[in-house]
Order: C-alpha cells, then sequence, then structure tokens
C-alpha cells in the first residue's frame, strides 16, 4: 500500500541554520504530496503542496520540490527561527478519496 | 473563532467506560475525517465521512464508532475504552472537489487518557 517515510527526529539546529527534513513515499499513479507542520499544543496546519512532478511548493521561506524520479518531497528553509519549532509530517493523497497518509512526523528544536 | 473546534480537549477516563469526542466546524465543508496520533506513527485514520449519509472506515476502526449529525458536526465513539486508546485525536475537514488535492483543516485535537 502507499507509504510516506521520513527522517526520525529530533532535528536540533541553531537560528539561521539550513534545514533539511527527507521524505520519500511510494504510492501507486500520481499522489499529490504535502508537509503539514504542528506546532506545540495545536492541530496540523497544512505549510505546503504540490500535486504533479516538478512542482515546488514554497510556503513562510519553506520550499519543497516533487520529485518523481527519486519519489521524494524534501523539505527545506534557508535559514531557520525559533519560532519554526514543531512537528513536521509529510503527507500524501493517492487517488480521489482525499484520505491522508502521513509520516511519522519529525521534531524539529530551533534554539537561539 | 475557530473553524474546527473539538470537545472536550483533554479527557481522563477508566477502562470500560463509554466516552464521546465531539467535533464541529464552521468552514462549510462536507467531508469529516478523525485521526488519531501516537508518537512515532504519526497520525492513522480511524473514520472519514463524505457527507451526512455516507460514513467510512479508516484503517483502525475496530473499537471506535461515529455518528454524523449534521454537516457540521461529527462525533467519535469509544463504546469500551482500554488502555491502548490513549492517544491524541484530531479531527479535520476537508472540502469536496474530487481532485484529490484539497487540503485538510485540522482541529486542535483531544487528549484521551484511558487508565
Amino acid at each position: 500500500g502507499d507509504s510516506v517515510t521520513q527522517m526520525e527526529g529530533p532535528v536540533t539546529l541553531s537560528e539561521e541554520a539550513f534545514l533539511t527534513i527527507n521524505c520519500t513515499y511510494t504510492a501507486t499513479g500520481y499522489p499529490s504530496l504535502f508537509w503539514y507542520v504542528q506546532y506545540p499544543g495545536e492541530g496540523l496546519q497544512l505549510l505546503l503542496k504540490a500535486t504533479k512532478a516538478d512542482d515546488k511548493g514554497s510556503n513562510k521561506g519553506f520550499e519543497a520540490t516533487y520529485r518523481k524520479e527519486t519519489t521524494s518531497f524534501h523539505l527545506e528553509k534557508g535559514s531557520v527561527q525559533v519560532s519554526d519549532s514543531a512537528v513536521y509530517f509529510c503527507a500524501l493523497i493517492s487517488g480521489g478519496y482525499n484520505k491522508l497518509i502521513f509520516g511519522a512526523g519529525t521534531r524539529l528544536a530551533v534554539h537561539p | 473563532d475557530a473553524d474546527v473546534t473539538q470537545t472536550p480537549r483533554n479527557r481522563i477516563t477508566k477502562t470500560g467506560k463509554r466516552i464521546m469526542l465531539e467535533c464541529s466546524q464552521t468552514k462549510g465543508h462536507d467531508r469529516m475525517y478523525w485521526y488519531r496520533q501516537d508518537p512515532g506513527l504519526g497520525l492513522r485514520l480511524i473514520y472519514y465521512s463524505f457527507d451526512v449519509k455516507d460514513i467510512n472506515k479508516g484503517e483502525i476502526s475496530d473499537g471506535y464508532s461515529v455518528s454524523r449529525q449534521a454537516q457540521a458536526k461529527f462525533s467519535l465513539s469509544l463504546e469500551s475504552a482500554i488502555p491502548n486508546q490513549t492517544a491524541l485525536y484530531f479531527c479535520a475537514t476537508s472540502d469536496s472537489t474530487g481532485l484529490g488535492t484539497d487540503t485538510q483543516y485540522f482541529g486542535p485535537g483531544t487528549r484521551l487518557t484511558v487508565l
């Protein structure tokens, strides 16, 4: 079945460091890919998405490119801030039923 | 006001008790979902509903039931709670374009502890 694998955390960085969180997927057909973020004590919210190969999603300085050849959707940010500390989930939807399949989540801690 | 609300936010109960978690939304979406979150496992789908008369099991529906009382309300019940149902539960909604790209909007979660 469809699945998402993302790098284990926690990831600990200093402010202004470069961030990469790896995400790879297995799916039949052509899934849509998402990154959701969960700030402490809150529900998940969409960070960015891409719906077809080579699309780049971007938001709040974060970017991810849909790479069909490597089945990857890695999340990047050039300069992280303390306020980016959260849990990041990679997810996919395959087929028309809008059922999200999530990775295990990666906790990011950014220190001043 | 939040678009997706969940009540209660925290609940501690005992094994064997019946408990209901409630979700309401003001986004006007037809589709609603219940997930549970466990450390290291991400979120897993329990049930989903595409409209008031359409309810479907997700990947981990055993031990749970749901009720879609109206477009805006979707409740999750644990008929006889057990300790391994201790988790963080999220409700979500989405629009219904049918394109498989719709954003899901999540509530703040209910932290349930079963003793």
